[in-house]
């Protein structure tokens, strides 16, 4: 069956150093990946998306990379700051429109 | 920027109540989400819609769940009864018709069944 797994429940790091989150999914061939920020009582907001042929993706200070071989997605804030303390989701999506979320990893960035 | 409106924001019923949401999506948006997202988990998709026709309703509880967007624009989902194991996060979402196009979350209903 299809599974979506997000590295850990949750990460702790501190200001200022790079926080790394990891997708990796099995039995799924996704034509896109998606990765959201959702804050507490919230809904999720949209981050990056990055295509099955594209190997990186970058905006501001996050980096996104799809690796379709390792069947894995990394996921990157570089310069972290307390204010990006929020839970993650990654998405897969097929060429037919459907997605399947992620379990989500929840980021702390420690002052 | 657009927002997706939902409402209401939270909700508590008692089990063997009926519950209804109510969800606005982006203007020009064709496709409609719901999902419902327990705590700790991702959202699941319970239906979604294009324009005002279902195109995906196959993990939706059809013996309590019912889902409508009857001109295309707005929807409501409405659980009748509820029981405690719908206690969730009720999300709706709307994108573009294309796969590609990102979702765009509303702000969710918490529903909390006693």
């Amino acid at each position: 069956s299809q599974k979506i797994e997000q590295n850990s429940e949750a990460l702790n790091i501190q200001e200022g150093k790079t926080a790394t989150l990891t997708c990796n999914y099995t039995n799924y061939s996704p034509a896109y990946l998606q990765w959201y920020r959702q804050d507490p009582g919230r809904g999720p907001v949209f981050l990056l998306l990055i295509r099955e042929n594209e190997k990186e993706k970058r905006k501001e200070r996050l980096k996104v990379t799809f690796d379709t071989t390792l069947k894995q997605s990394l996921f990157h804030i570089t310069a972290s700051q307390p204010a990006d303390s929020a839970t993650y989701l990654c998405a897969l999506e097929s060429n037919n429109n459907d997605m399947r979320f992620g379990a989500g990893t929840r980021l702390t960035v420690k002052p | 920027e657009a927002e997706v409106a939902q409402s209401p924001r939270y909700k508590i019923t008692e089990k063997s109540q009926a519950v209804a949401f109510w969800c606005d999506p982006i203007s020009g948006h064709a496709t409609l989400y719901w999902y419902r997202q327990i705590l700790g988990q991702g959202p699941e998709l319970l239906v979604q819609f294009q324009d005002e026709s279902v195109v995906d309703d196959s993990q939706l509880p059809k013996d309590r769940f019912s889902a409508e967007r009857l001109k295309g624009v707005d929807s409501t989902l409405k659980i009748q009864p509820a029981e405690l194991g719908d206690s969730a996060m009720y999300l709706c979402a709307s994108s573009f018709r294309t796969a590609g196009s990102h979702r765009n979350f509303g702000p969710g209903t918490r529903l909390l069944v006693l």
